[in-house]
């Protein structure tokens, strides 16, 4: 069965500070990588996304994430942070040869100091 | 309509009763999704439509939750013989032909007393 984890819970950062969170899933066929991010009082949206090709995909607002197969990794970055970017992040994984059933990780909440 | 929308927004209810939680998805979206946010668990999966396809209910924690879709489009989750540990937000998410991203609710808070 698929799963997903996500080692950081909680993580503080000051603004400019560099973000990495961890993401972890565990499938042994073909993925779709997903990062989603709920900010405060808002629904969950689509950060960035992973299909094919290459392996570092941009999203919005400056995030990245790599895809690393042979680790089954797919790491959201961030050169620097701000504020605005204080939030709960969750990764996620489906099969494209599946049902499409989205597997979420359980969550980082992140607080950018200002 | 414009977005996903689920009803009601909150919920309250006494141990043991039963609850219906309501969701609309985007219009023409074909897939629809149940998912349970609870602090420290995530995003619980617990149920998927896929068109007429039989649903995947995989994720279903116990036999007192149930789902529906009717008619392709609105779909009810309801908890029968509610417990404490059923208070969670209770999200639900539709996507469109392809893999592209789901689009999710603002969700129901339910709260069992």
């Amino acid at each position: 069965a698929q799963s997903v984890s996500q080692h950081n819970h909680h993580v503080i950062l000051s603004e400019a500070a560099s973000l990495e969170l961890g993401c972890n899933y565990s499938y042994g066929g073909t993925v779709n990588l997903f990062w989603y991010v709920q900010y405060p009082g808002q629904h969950l949206q689509l950060l960035l996304k992973y299909f094919s090709g290459d392996p570092l995909v941009k999203g919005i607002k400056g995030f990245e994430a790599e895809f690393i197969k042979s680790k089954f990794s797919f790491n959201l970055r961030k050169p620097s942070v701000q504020w605005s970017d204080t939030a709960e992040y969750f990764c996620a994984v489906n099969s494209p040869t599946g049902t499409y059933k989205y597997i979420f990780g359980t969550g980082t909440r992140l607080k950018v100091l200002a | 309509g414009a977005g996903v929308s689920q009803s009601p927004s909150n919920k309250v209810t006494e141990k043991g009763k039963d609850v219906e939680l309501r969701c609309d998805p985007i219009s023409g979206h074909t897939a629809l999704y149940w998912y349970r946010q609870s602090l420290g668990q995530g995003l619980e999966f617990l149920i998927y439509f896929q068109g007429n396809s039989a649903p995947d209910k995989s994720g279903l924690p116990s036999d007192r939750f149930s789902a529906e879709r009717t008619g392709g489009s609105v779909s009810t989750l309801t908890i029968q013989r509610t417990q404490q540990e059923d208070s969670a937000v209770y999200l639900c998410a539709s996507r469109g032909q392809t893999n592209e991203k789901l689009f999710f609710g603002s969700g129901t808070q339910l709260s069992v007393l």
